[in-house]
């Protein structure tokens, strides 16, 4: 089982959908969790941080279930702008701190 | 406010050359990384360093070697390239890596291998 899975996608969505992404993660021990976004051609770029108790940020809902391993993401109305792939980022190692990447889901929002 | 620079940006290098890609952060982090992206294959650690003088092997080290004689940079070099090692490299740095850290990431290097 890879470190971190995530949806395959692509995603195409019209202006105005809700979408949801989904991820798990093998290593129980890890220790934080963050969603990622990144542009075509583009360095990836902290969208939000994954708490145990939920966390939202505008549209933007992140959801962390330990004991399932999951971690997951909301967009509500999405904007053309939200087109873009999105990345799982799992936390682990303690002293040896080093984060792992899923592969990523490209979401597309149509007009 | 610089935050993470790679260079160079670009590369083209014949298979046998060697070559070395520089990392430079300014934020004072303690950890950074390595990573090449490839298609489907998402962003691969290739090596890391927890602090300097330190390194560590990540997922994919091998053909790689590394060295963090500064806080502020972290080099990995390619002694002897092969056309698998064509890829988008991408640094990153961190805050000591408890909590909630934000990684930040340099805008990559694209490296090709011919």
């Amino acid at each position: 089982r890879k470190e971190v899975e995530q949806d395959p996608g692509p995603f195409n969505v019209p202006e105005g959908a809700t979408v949801a992404f989904n991820c798990t993660y093998s290593n129980s021990a890890s220790q934080s969790f963050f969603w990622y976004r990144q542009d075509c051609r583009k360095e990836p770029k902290l969208l939000m941080s994954v708490y145990s108790s939920g966390n939202e940020d505008g549209r933007f809902t992140a959801q962390l279930n330990r004991a399932s391993q999951y971690i997951s993401l909301l967009i509500r109305d999405s904007k053309l702008s939200d087109s873009a792939t999105y990345l799982c980022v799992v936390a682990s190692g303690g002293s040896n701190y080093k984060l792992t990447f899923g592969k990523g889901t490209l979401l597309t929002v149509n007009p | 406010n610089a935050g993470v620079t790679q260079t160079p940006k670009f590369r083209v290098l014949k298979t046998g050359q060697s070559m070395t890609l520089l990392c430079a952060q300014d934020m004072n982090h303690e950890y950074m990384y390595w990573y090449r992206q490839d298609p489907g294959m998402g962003l691969r650690l290739i090596h890391y360093s927890v602090g300097e003088g330190t390194t560590a092997k990540g997922e994919v080290p091998d053909g790689y070697n590394v060295s963090r004689l500064k806080k502020q940079n972290f080099l990995l070099g390619l002694e002897s390239a092969a056309p698998s090692q064509t890829s988008v490299y991408f640094c990153a740095s961190s805050y000591w890596g408890q909590g909630t850290t934000e990684a930040f990431f340099g805008q990559g290097t694209r490296l090709t291998v011919v």
